[in-house]
């Protein structure tokens, strides 16, 4: 399938370590946020959310980190693995149904 | 259980040009959006249905472009005069119902090429 994110920014990290991806989004009024994961030849998957009344939430291997103050969200990711090589979206919602999705970063893992 | 399917997966055409773009949904799910992802790009939103009717067209790009949902299940993205422009990766995606905080399942996109 098609590569997706030819020109994207990326962080090449190595095995093991832990990556962190930062995103700024853009209106202060959205109060739900979402990471997705999206590798080459398929569509964004879930990864974990995030609402504004909230400034953390972890899941397995994963944190996310929203500071509204700035209107920044970064996703960490602990102990990464080549798996995890992907380009990875942050999105905010726009109403209860829409969501704008920022530009991507590609995380590259290095064996 | 089956995910979100589209056909065809790759998709190749002329200028000028009409083509259809299927989108089935995971069983059960009311709600049915489309999105249009640029190389290089997040997705963007099109549109999208709430049972059988479009709730919100207001992302897609010009009359050129119109969806259909006719049984509130399948959807079909139809693109008429297709322009060089058009090119990129249609992504569907489905959630179990509206309202806040729904998780949106994608399908794997079709990719469009206008030559």
């Amino acid at each position: 399938g098609e590569s997706v994110g030819l020109h994207l920014p990326t962080l090449s990290v190595q095995e093991g370590d832990n990556s962190i991806i930062n995103c700024a989004y853009s209106n202060s009024a959205s109060d739900y946020f979402i990471w997705y994961k999206q590798e080459s030849g398929k569509g964004p998957q879930f990864i974990i959310d995030i609402r504004s009344n909230m400034d953390k939430r972890q899941g397995q291997r994963v944190t996310v980190l929203l500071n509204k103050t700035v209107k920044h969200l970064s996703l960490q990711i602990a102990a990464t693995q080549p798996g995890d090589s992907a380009v990875y979206f942050c999105a905010e919602n726009a109403g209860t149904y829409k969501y704008i999705f920022g530009t991507g970063t590609r995380l590259k893992v290095l064996a | 259980g089956a995910g979100v399917s589209q056909t065809p997966s790759n998709k190749v055409t002329e200028k000028g040009k009409y083509v259809e773009l299927r989108c089935d949904p995971i069983s059960g799910h009311t709600a049915l959006y489309w999105y249009r992802q640029s190389l290089g790009q997040g997705p963007e939103f099109l549109i999208y249905f709430q049972g059988t009717g479009a709730a919100d067209d207001s992302g897609l790009p010009n009359d050129r472009f119109f969806a259909v949902r006719p049984e509130g299940s399948v959807s079909t993205l139809k693109i008429q005069r297709t322009e060089r422009g058009d090119s990129a990766v249609y992504l569907c995606a489905s959630s179990f119902k509206t309202g806040d905080y729904n998780e949106q399942f994608f399908g794997p996109g079709t990719r469009l090429t206008v030559l």
